[in-house]
């Protein structure tokens, strides 16, 4: 079965700085999607990144960048010059096939001005 | 606007009081599911639709029930809810085929059950 693993239950960065959110995952698939969720505190749930597997080049949206290790199978996300508004809670998820993401524990992100 | 829309947002209940959350996506999505959300636990999929009376188990589908009766609406049905169902709940919706990934997400329904 597949399983996401976040270790980072909290982090905190100061603003203007960069950051690294970790997260594994085990699967012997070769052919799945990655994504970084973003929940703030109004709940909403947010997708922040895509990354598809059989892509090498690592993802990237404005401020924040994946770094995919299939051979690992780790997929850490950074963000860079922090502000602010990125303090929230950050969910890795793994999807192959059309049935579900699966979601690691999440990463409690703080933003300290 | 595009948008995946739950009912009620907030609800305090009662064990077994038989209680209904909607979900309603205006996307045309074929697929939607029901995810709960649990402090330390992340996210979980309850239930899953791939189409009109087409649903399915998740991984916690213990306790509930879905119906899937026209291709907007996935209802999430708590037959005789328990405290052990006090949870944050999400439907979520996309389109089906090749699958790109991106789930749309509603706001969530915070459920206690006393």
């Amino acid at each position: 079965a597949q399983t996401v693993t976040q270790s980072q239950p909290e982090m905190s960065v100061q603003e203007a700085e960069t950051v690294t959110l970790s997260c594994t995952y085990d699967t012997s698939e070769s052919d799945y999607y990655l994504f970084w969720y973003k929940q703030p505190p109004s709940r909403q749930m947010i997708l922040v990144i895509r990354q598809e597997a059989y892509k090498q080049q690592n993802a990237t949206e404005n401020r924040f960048s994946v770094n995919f290790q299939k051979a690992a199978k780790s997929f850490s996300l950074k963000i860079s010059d922090s502000q602010l508004g990125d303090a929230a809670m950050y969910f890795c998820a793994y999807r192959r096939g059309a049935n579900k993401l699966i979601f690691g524990t999440g990463t409690l992100l703080a933003v300290q001005p | 606007e595009a948008q995946v829309t739950q009912n009620p947002r907030y609800l305090i209940t009662v064990t077994g009081k038989k209680l209904t959350v909607t979900c309603s996506q205006n996307m045309n999505h074929e697929y939607m599911s029901w995810y709960r959300q649990d402090p330390g636990l992340g996210l979980r999929q309850i239930y899953y639709s791939m189409n009109v009376e087409v649903t399915d188990k998740g991984d916690v589908p213990e306790g509930y029930k879905v119906s899937r009766k026209e291709k907007r609406n996935f209802p999430l049905i708590l037959e005789s809810p328990s405290p052990n169902q006090t949870s944050l709940y999400f439907c979520a919706s996309s389109s089906s085929g090749q699958f790109t990934g991106e789930l749309f997400f509603g706001e969530g329904s915070r459920l206690t059950v006393l």
